[in-house]
């Protein structure tokens, strides 16, 4: 299972509150990423990381922040929160060779933004 | 626009039947497809990839097709158990070194019943 955890499991939170959450993986990986998931959409990626101190920006990045002071750890934070950020957030890293890389995904934060 | 679209989007079938799921994508330049499969309350978990040459592959149960000049893609189920009840998600890579090189499709949910 590629040791990806993710906290908290599940997180209810009110409008305009920040919150992080925290991927943290035990492989090493280079890459890593963070993804929403909703009803009707496939998989979106938010922001990603090729290294310490390395991010850049998925398609639905508004709203989030990143940050990478460690290989192991990946946090996702909502500023200030708003109701269309509920969703289930995933954490992936990529393992193989680079072109036919698997991503693996952490098992998932539900967050409900009141 | 690169996008990947996945056709039912929700299927039921009794335990040992047969079922096929499709892949349509836009998704340009093209470099491999996967699919995944996604148990409810976890992450997506790597079924198989295709490159750009490969017609079919199969793991267990499990075949997949692609035809790389149409843009489409099957994931063919055998002998269903109530095991395979998940969505089922395709995925294709674009061939360039960026992070953000996945489209997710929307998922198709199975249900296997008794």
């Amino acid at each position: 299972d590629a040791g990806i955890t993710q906290s908290p499991r599940h997180k209810v939170t009110e409008t305009g509150t920040p919150v992080t959450l925290r991927c943290h993986q035990t492989e090493n990986h280079r890459y890593m990423y963070w993804y929403r998931q909703d009803p009707g959409h496939g998989l979106r990626l938010i922001h990603y990381s090729y290294g310490v101190k390395d991010t850049d920006k998925g398609e639905v990045s508004d709203g989030y922040s990143v940050s990478r002071s460690k290989t192991e750890d990946f946090l996702l934070t909502l500023e200030s929160a708003t109701s269309s950020q509920t969703s289930v957030y995933f954490c992936a890293i990529s393992r193989g060779l680079a072109g036919v890389d698997t991503q693996y995904f952490g098992p998932g934060t539900r967050l409900t933004v009141l | 626009k690169n996008q990947v679209e996945q056709s039912p989007q929700s299927l039921i079938i009794l335990e040992g039947k047969n079922c096929t799921l499709q892949c349509n994508y836009t998704v340009s330049p093209f470099s491999n497809l996967r699919w995944y499969k996604q148990d409810t309350g976890r992450g997506p978990v790597s079924l198989t990839i295709m490159t750009f040459s490969e017609n079919t592959k199969s793991n267990g149960r499990y075949t997949a097709t692609l035809d790389a000049d149409t843009k489409q893609s099957s994931l063919h189920i055998t002998a269903s158990q109530l095991s395979d009840s998940a969505s089922y998600i395709c995925v294709v890579r674009r061939n360039n070194n960026a992070g953000n090189m996945l489209t997710f499709g929307g998922g198709t949910r199975l249900m296997v019943k008794p």
